[in-house]
């Protein structure tokens, strides 16, 4: 059973394109994390989303808590966000992940 | 830039023998995490850890696993007697609190059980 749908898995694109990436979850949450994953391997935690949208620099998240659906948008696409996405959504107590969606922006 | 730190970056152990992870926390954090991901697959959680008991655990995290916070400052995860499939990559984590729910990912911990 799958808490966490992530739509792409898998995302070439070319250097300026804007990028969605999808997530859909079926637990009830507090709040849901974006996070990137580096072909290195380390974490980093992009967003943490209750409600609404955010916005830093180039990206954007967006959750819609009544439809269990959350967005990440990239603008402006550039080689260097070349990584995994990871949706996160946290229960209180525990977070549950995606597969991530692995994507390669194309100089 | 605070941050969270993981020890060993990497750990090699014979299939049967006991192994420690450690992470130090940001210090102003209460609350504490471990996840692994094995390798090609997503990462899944392991353990919550908050006020110096376990708050939340998964499947995965069986009599065979334990954790600990022994000094105030560091954040242990053992492994009593090591599996091949336990061969993964261990990521701690830790948050400040609720309200912000951001959470901090040290660089992990590849442990390689042969």
């Amino acid at each position: 059973k799958n808490e966490v749908e992530q739509s792409p898995q898998n995302l070439t694109a070319q250097e300026g394109e804007f990028i969605t990436i999808n997530c859909s979850y079926s637990v009830g949450i507090s709040a849901l994390h974006w996070l990137q994953q580096h072909p290195g391997g380390g974490i980093v935690s992009l967003f943490m989303l209750s409600s609404g949208k955010k916005k830093h620099g180039r990206l954007i998240a967006t959750i819609n808590i009544q439809e269990k659906h959350s967005s990440l948008h990239i603008t402006a696409s550039h080689p260097r966000d070349s990584a995994v996405y990871i949706c996160a959504p946290n229960t209180g107590n525990q977070f549950y992940f995606g597969t991530g969606t692995s994507l390669t922006v194309i100089p | 830039e605070p941050e969270v730190t993981q020890t060993p970056s990497h750990q090699v152990t014979q299939m049967g023998q006991e192994v420690i992870l450690r992470c130090v926390p940001i210090s102003n954090h209460l609350y504490f995490y471990w996840y692994r991901q094995i390798l090609g697959q997503k990462v899944e959680f392991l353990v919550s850890f908050y006020n110096n008991e376990i708050s939340e655990k998964s499947e995965i995290f069986d009599d065979q696993f334990s954790v600990e916070r022994p000094d105030g400052s560091n954040f242990t995860l053992k492994i009593r007697s090591t599996k091949l499939e336990d061969s993964a990559m261990y990521f701690c984590a830790s948050m400040k609190d609720r309200v912000s729910y951001e959470q901090y990912f040290g660089p992990g911990t590849r442990l390689t059980v042969t």
